[in-house]
Formats: C-alpha cells, sequence, structure tokens
C-alpha cells in the first residue's frame, strides 16, 4: 500500500495562476482531509470530505475549493494564487468517523511570487 | 472553539536522557481525545501516542508516554532515553467528536549526541 501520497511535492507559482493540489488514498477511507502548515503555527484544516461527493470548510477555505469525485481522490484547487498562500500543504485520511487515526501524505510545499 | 497551546517553541535534551514536551488546550466537552504528533525533517507526520479523555490510564508507547491531567486539560509527552532519531517537530493535537482536529504550533526537539 502507498498509504497517502500527494502530487506535486514542490510548486512555485506567480500571483493569479492556478493550481489543483491532487491527493490520494489507497486505504479505502471515507474521510480526508486538506490542511495547511505555516511556521509557529502548527496546521490548520482548509476543507474536508466526509465521504465521494461530499465537502466542507475546515477553519482557514477562503480562496481554496475542492472536489471528491472519486473516494479515492480529494483535490485541492487554488483559482488565483496569493502569496499569502505560500505554504506547506498536508492531505491526510482517515478510516472513518469512529476512528482517530488520520494518516498524512508527504506535504506539497507551494510558492506564490 | 477549542485552541491548543504549546509554550515551548524549541527544547534540547541529551541522547539517552529525558525529556518533557507540554502541551494544554482549552475545551469545555467531556469527551474528547488528544494525540501527538512527530513531524521529522521528512516531513511526514507521524502518530506517536494518543489518548482517550474517557481513560484515566496514561497511554504509553515504547519509550513515549503522556501525563494526561484532565482536570487542568493538560498533556505532556514525556521521552525517555532520547535517541538521535527523536529530533523533528512534535505537535499536540485535540480532536471532538464534534469538533476537526486542532493543532498546536508545535516543538522542535534538538537531541544532543
Amino acid at each position: 500500500n502507498a498509504g497517502v501520497t500527494q502530487t506535486p511535492k514542490f510548486r512555485v507559482l506567480k500571483t493569479g495562476q492556478s493550481m489543483t493540489l491532487l491527493c490520494a488514498q489507497d486505504m479505502n477511507h471515507e474521510y480526508m482531509y486538506w490542511y495547511r502548515q505555516d511556521p509557529g503555527m502548527g496546521l490548520r484544516l482548509i476543507h474536508y470530505s466526509v465521504g465521494e461527493g461530499t465537502t466542507a470548510k475546515g477553519e482557514v477555505p477562503d480562496g481554496y475549493n475542492v472536489s471528491r469525485l472519486k473516494k479515492q481522490n480529494f483535490l485541492l484547487g487554488l483559482e488565483s494564487a496569493a502569496p499569502s498562500q505560500t505554504s506547506v500543504y498536508f492531505c491526510a485520511s482517515k478510516a472513518g468517523a469512529l476512528y482517530n487515526e488520520q494518516f498524512f501524505g508527504p506535504g506539497t510545499r507551494l510558492t506564490v511570487l | 472553539a477549542q485552541t491548543v497551546t504549546q509554550s515551548q517553541p524549541e527544547m534540547s535534551v541529551q541522547e539517552a536522557e529525558t525529556v518533557t514536551l507540554s502541551c494544554t488546550y482549552d475545551t469545555s466537552e467531556s469527551d474528547y481525545y488528544l494525540f501527538w504528533y512527530k513531524q521529522p525533517p521528512s516531513r511526514q507526520m507521524i502518530l506517536v501516542i494518543r489518548q482517550e479523555a474517557y481513560k484515566q490510564q496514561n497511554a504509553t508507547e515504547n519509550r513515549f508516554s503522556v501525563n494526561f491531567q484532565k482536570a487542568a486539560k493538560s498533556f505532556s509527552l514525556k521521552i525517555s532515553d532520547s535517541q538521535l532519531g527523536d529530533a523533528a517537530m512534535y505537535f499536540c493535537a485535540y480532536r471532538s467528536a464534534w469538533s476537526d482536529m486542532r493543532f498546536g504550533a508545535g516543538t522542535r526537539l534538538t537531541v544532543k549526541p
């Protein structure tokens, strides 16, 4: 099992450009999450999904959109990137509501110039 | 909203010695879960230990143990016989049945040979 994978690992964007981060998990997990990690602030939840076709906002959703068209994939989109979105992005998944452990991907370092 | 506070941005320990990382949290809920995650330089988030609030017994995983003080809302991590491989960022996290995962800002642990 690959667990949780993220594509790409690194990306540099110019202000106003758009991009999509892909998260894939092969554990048949129901729940998936997108976090951002900034220095001195720990991880903050952007959006999450409790199942295929569902999404919900987390703590810091502005400027991002997500989609969960397939159970194994969770996409994070930036329509018009801003320098404030420079961060490390982590995807995570969890088996279901009754489970506690989240499994994390390796992260994507995004720089917006 | 639930908050998680890690008051020690950096800690250091001598190899083979013991170190304790502090974490406090704020919640009005009675049923919740607490976690310690390790993030080495590879960026991968690794679950170290977890504690269910309804359990009075402190969780232990090999050299890692917690001191859970529910009334004081304190959840410290003790690492015994520290090893060079323990050097990492450590994040305390909180989750309840009704809330998303909330992370503290992290503590950077250095292990001196």
